[in-house]
């Protein structure tokens, strides 16, 4: 299966700030890639599919790329409420497999 | 307004038979795969397994297989998740999750608010 490796385990960044989170596919998934935001005592939401594209309501500052099997999630301009745990997620090769999460957290 | 609601918090025995459940509203539930995840206590998210509502259809991770079976029933728009014996590892929050195909990738647009499920041995 697919190992996903996300970077940094942790991310401290002041509001305001720009943040960037790293996700690493073992081999190729083209660009079945997502990303999900968590709060604590809540489900995952969908903010990025198919790497660049904004899930419905989610605000512009969200926005992913791609580089070969590295993927990033940047957050431009952090908001109170943007404090959470982040996982990406591939689809590409059964079975979906996710990163272990970056929290990020403020500086 | 699109939502999976699922069945409440358990407190088992290892060894004890268990169901929870999913069911979604205001959207066709024929037409999307559910899936369910799992979220051990401190830990990230795993997917289990995907069922099709349309012909009830599934398929689980093959590192988990034999120990669970999920299933649906598209009459009321509820899918199932089961254990015959649970054991103490099966303690976890889990989510069902409704699937959004997109461009040949499987995500999850909609979430279920989590059942947590605690076994004790």
């Amino acid at each position: 299966e697919i190992v996903m490796t996300q970077s940094p385990a942790t991310l401290s960044v002041s509001p305001g700030e720009r943040a960037t989170l790293s996700c690493r596919a073992s081999q190729s998934i083209s660009n079945t890639l997502a990303w999900y935001q968590q709060k604590p005592g809540q489900a995952p939401r969908l903010l990025i599919y198919a790497t660049s594209t904004r899930a419905s309501g989610i605000p512009a500052r969200f926005s992913g790329s791609r580089s070969g099997t590295e993927f990033t999630l940047t957050i431009n301009s952090l908001q109170s409420e943007d404090f959470a745990v982040y996982y990406c997620q591939q689809s590409n090769v059964w079975p979906y497999t996710f990163g272990q999460g970056t929290k990020l957290d403020i500086k | 307004e699109v939502q999976l609601v699922q069945s409440g918090a358990e407190v088992k025995r290892a060894g004890e038979s268990l169901r929870i459940s999913c069911r979604g509203s205001a959207y066709d539930f024929s037409k999307y795969y559910i899936s369910w995840l799992r979220q051990m206590p401190g830990k990230g998210l795993e997917w289990m397994g995907r069922v099709d509502p349309a012909d009830s259809y599934s398929d689980t991770r093959p590192s988990l297989q034999g120990h669970f079976t999920i299933s649906v029933d598209t009459s009321i728009s509820t899918a199932y998740l089961q254990w015959s014996s649970l054991e103490a590892s099966d303690t976890a929050i889990y989510f069902c999750a409704r699937h959004l195909y997109y461009d040949a990738g499987n995500y999850f647009d909609y979430w279920g608010q989590g059942t947590l499920v605690t076994v004790s041995s």
